[in-house]
């Protein structure tokens, strides 16, 4: 089973609103990781969590707070987001730095 | 810096030629190299992957890629191009670093025509 699964699916929040995304796998992966993907773009990377601890934050903005509650679980708290925030949020996984990745189908958020 | 250079945003086959999407990757240590295909509004699926061992690699749907370390290609193919193949694609490298990272080309749009 490769499966990550993400929900929401979508996601249209205000910019005073407090959302969160939600990822998890039940793979026994290591790592975790955000992406954002604007349109016709490659994902770019935003956090990366290696056994529960953050390792990698791509200088991304407070107003994205990720939380890694465990081994299985990656969530991404929003804040006061700004519509050129809208984009596709990515969430994936594997086994050990380096590894192959496994993406989840996304959740697409847009920002009004 | 490392870089992945995939030549083409877009690619035009008609249903039944072969698929040829190009990617070359910046590197003086073969990394790891990669293929995703994303259909309109999902995720990243994974096609195939090279780490070590046979160069000729093959993937899902009927797709390959050869690596070549002598021209630092990873070049993807598929004999017969199907209708649902119409997608986007990227190539990414991982294993320059430490660091959980993987850099992706700025992908292939592949369409296909009837």
């Amino acid at each position: 089973d490769t499966e990550v699964t993400q929900t929401p699916k979508h996601l249209v929040m205000g910019m005073t609103n407090k959302k969160s995304l939600k990822c998890e796998q039940h793979m026994g992966h290591r790592a975790m990781y955000w992406y954002k993907q604007k349109a016709k773009k490659p994902p770019e990377l935003m956090f990366v969590y290696s056994y529960e601890k953050l390792s990698i934050n791509e200088s991304v903005p407070s107003r994205f707070s990720p939380e890694c509650p465990n081994s299985s679980l990656l969530n991404l708290h929003l804040h006061a987001l700004q519509p050129e925030d809208s984009a596709l949020y990515l969430c994936a996984s594997s086994q050990g730095a380096q590894e192959t990745q496994y993406f989840g189908p996304g959740t697409r958020l847009l920002v009004l | 810096a490392q870089s992945v250079t995939q030549l083409g945003s877009h690619v035009s086959v008609s249903e039944g030629a072969l698929v040829l999407l190009r990617c070359n990757y910046s590197s003086s240590v073969p990394p790891y190299l990669f293929w995703y295909v994303q259909y309109p509004n999902q995720g990243l699926q994974l096609l195939l992957k090279y780490t070590t061992g046979a160069t000729l690699v093959k993937g899902i749907n009927g797709f390959e890629a050869e690596f070549k370390k002598s021209e630092t290609s990873f070049h993807l193919t598929k004999p017969s191009a199907h209708m649902s193949d119409a997608a986007e694609y990227f190539c990414a490298a991982s294993g320059y670093s430490s660091a959980s990272k993987i850099i992706f080309g700025s992908g292939t749009r592949l369409s296909i025509r009837p």
